[in-house]
């Protein structure tokens, strides 16, 4: 496609379901990123692939997140056992080299906990 | 730890006069900077970035401005239009060798544009 895919575009999740949050980045595109945003907040940094090598997981903010690109295209965040303050906008993005350029957002999804 | 912030948490300008949205960083080693643009319910919008060899690029009605000296950077917006009505948001790249690949945002401007 033309940009970076998210879906779905809006998830509301009962305490302590699971979810999927799905990305498709640009094709071609080595790196993907996932970010956090909470409202009136700048994007925070969950997680960083490098094709489908998972490099940076520093931000994930505990073990109930994870992330996957198994074929180095597609990527899932799932959060298991969801709580309240999972509450944000999931964006994902995608840039075609390693480093030092610009990176390309999808719309995000934005993910409400109740 | 290392941060990107902005001075100024709202901007109200005059249709038509210039913008200038600043923001300061504390990473005197980054190399790389971009300036995003986020309306309402979309993700972040590519505007202008710089890289740490340069004090300034220009772009159509935008300039970013690089001072290390004293770690600023302002995006400067010519002759504001309704449509530049967004949020604002500076960001960095960290240098090679310290989690270089990920980019660290600042909390953002919000612009907003009086008729």
């Amino acid at each position: 496609g033309a940009g970076v895919s998210q879906s779905p575009r809006y998830k509301v999740a009962k305490r302590g379901q699971d979810v999927a949050l799905r990305c498709d980045p640009i094709s071609g595109h080595v790196s993907l990123f996932w970010y956090q945003q909470a409202l009136g907040q700048g994007p925070e940094f969950l997680t960083y692939f490098q094709n489908e090598a998972q490099l940076d997981k520093s931000g994930l903010p505990s073990d109930r997140f994870f992330a996957e690109r198994p074929e180095g295209s597609v990527s899932t965040l799932k959060i298991q056992r969801t709580q309240q303050e999972d509450s944000a906008v999931y964006l994902c993005a995608s840039r075609h080299t390693v480093q030092h350029e610009k990176l390309f957002f999808g719309s995000g999804t934005q993910l409400s906990v109740l | 730890g290392e941060s990107v912030g902005l001075h100024l948490p709202t901007l109200s300008v005059q249709e038509g006069d210039n913008s200038i949205i600043n923001c300061a960083y504390s990473n005197s080693a980054s190399d790389y900077f971009i300036w995003y643009k986020q309306e309402s319910g979309k993700g972040p919008q590519f505007i202008i970035d710089i890289r740490s060899n340069m004090d300034k690029r220009q772009g159509q009605r935008v300039t970013v401005l690089l001072n290390k000296t004293v770690k600023h950077l302002s995006l400067q917006i010519a002759a504001t239009q309704p449509g530049d009505s967004a949020v604002y948001f500076c960001a960095e790249n960290p240098p090679p060798g310290s989690s270089a690949s990920k980019i660290i945002f600042g909390s953002g401007t919000r612009l907003s544009i009086r008729p």
